[in-house]
């Protein structure tokens, strides 16, 4: 079964870090695009960034609101995806989803909460 | 940045009505657009890719269609399981970006 889990959530003071984890089982991660989306409690979706797969060097891209704090990564032979979040904000205050990006955005994972507050 | 606009931002229907959401981009995004459901405390499930393609799993119930700047979801029969909220989201240039979002309530 593909399926994605992320973890890592949890409060943090703004100005801090966290990093996330996604997990990937049923696919050949290193084969696939991967993205991080969020949502802010009660809004809508907010793409985050990609990693593009093997076939692109694992490039990656940024959404303008996280760009310069956040860094996608992945390792590959342990099928792990992640996201580094520095220089947190109260904005960045949201469910963070990792998500393939196959046929546009096929699969997602259940999502891990981040909240940014003193 | 593409800005993606849906119309309408809320919408009240009935058990076995035709429903038509629109997406609309700032500038010409080809098919590279999306439709995603979201129940209230679930997770985003796709639906539509490349504007018109069926995700797998997807039932026909569900279709596509646009190319370019306009965009359209439609269910052809609205079952309760479908009262969601809906998300388009363009995937031509970085940023991707997503529309507000269309939530179908029952009538």
């Amino acid at each position: 079964e593909v399926q994605l889990v992320e973890s890592g959530g949890g409060l943090v003071q703004p100005g801090g870090s966290l990093r996330l984890s996604c997990a990937a089982s049923g696919f050949t991660l290193s084969d696939h695009y991967m993205d991080w989306v969020r949502q802010a409690p009660g809004k809508g979706l907010e793409w985050v960034g990609r990693t593009r797969n093997k076939d692109h060097s694992f490039s990656t891209e940024y959404g303008a609101s996280v760009k310069g704090r956040f860094s996608i990564s992945r390792d590959n032979s342990e099928n792990l995806f992640y996201l580094q979040m520095n220089s947190l904000k109260s904005e960045d205050t949201a469910v963070y989803y990792c998500v393939r990006g196959y046929n546009g955005f096929d699969i997602w994972g259940q999502g891990t909460m981040v909240t940014v507050s003193s | 940045d593409i800005q993606m606009t849906q119309s309408p931002s809320s919408l009240s229907a009935s058990v076995g009505d035709r429903v038509t959401i629109t997406c609309r981009a700032s500038q010409g995004i080809r098919n590279s657009l999306t439709w995603f459901q979201q129940k209230p405390g679930k997770v985003p499930k796709s639906i539509i890719y490349d504007a018109s393609s069926l995700q797998s799993g997807v039932p026909p119930k569900f279709s596509g269609s646009g190319y370019g700047t306009e965009f359209t979801l439609t269910i052809s029969s609205l079952q309760p399981e479908d009262f969601a909220t809906y998300y388009c989201q363009q995937y031509d240039g970085h940023p991707f970006t997503f529309g507000g979002g269309t939530k179908v309530e029952m009538k």
